[in-house]
């Protein structure tokens, strides 16, 4: 069945430093969306990329979806105390039940 | 309501005992979701409602797990003879519709079993 796998399974940054997180899904999307789990949370949504190559941006972070709609990637510039918690990438292929990443775990020291 | 409503928030069982939880998505929204989240893991997909129908089941890992929806609202997840392998938050996520909807999550309901 899909997959969907996220790399780096943790990252710990230095407050102030870049963190980027990469998902890779093992069948075409449709799309893809991005949420974020703080610790002992449940999961929001972020953002939705559609789009072949499509690039969002929220502020500090940058989603882009890759050309062959089977790759995504958050990128957070200069991360802050308040970016801690687990991203996860949700891909939908098909019907439509969304297919969560393993998610990335990110750690700011301040 | 104004958010996705989960309860119990908290259950602790035996095993071999029958659990129901229960989710009561917004208002308004037509598809409704379980996912199973063990720690340390990315929610893993379980069923999805759109109205009272289950339009697709194929995460259910086995026959002890069943999921009902039956005037299209309100949806209980009901285990049997639970293990300890059950033992997970479950998450409950609705969306407008299930086209290319934001989810929304519950707070989810965390089940132990002993």
């Amino acid at each position: 069945g899909q997959q969907v796998m996220q790399i780096p399974q943790y990252q710990h940054v230095q407050e102030g430093e870049d963190f980027t997180t990469y998902c890779n899904s093992s069948t075409t999307l449709s799309n893809i969306q991005w949420y974020k789990q703080r610790p002992g949370g449940h999961p929001v949504f972020l953002i939705q990329l559609v789009k072949s190559g499509e690039v969002k941006k929220q502020k500090r972070l940058t989603f882009q979806f890759g050309e062959a709609k089977k790759n995504s990637s958050l990128h957070i510039t200069a991360t802050q105390t308040t970016d801690v918690g687990t991203y996860f990438c949700a891909g939908i292929s098909g019907t439509y039940k969304y297919i969560f990443g393993t998610g990335t775990r990110l750690k700011v020291l301040a | 309501g104004a958010g996705v409503s989960q309860t119990p928030s908290n259950k602790v069982t035996e095993k071999g005992k029958y659990v129901e939880l229960r989710c009561d998505p917004i208002s308004g929204h037509t598809a409704l979701y379980w996912y199973r989240q063990s720690l340390g893991q990315g929610p893993e997909f379980l069923i999805y409602f759109q109205g009272t129908g289950a339009a697709d089941d194929s995460g259910l890992p086995n026959d002890r797990f069943f999921a009902v929806r039956p005037e299209g609202s309100v949806s209980t997840l009901k285990i049997q003879r639970t293990e300890r392998g059950d033992s997970a938050v479950y998450l409950c996520a609705s969306s407008l519709n299930t086209g290319a909807n934001v989810l929304t999550f519950g707070a989810g309901s965390r089940l132990t079993v002993l």
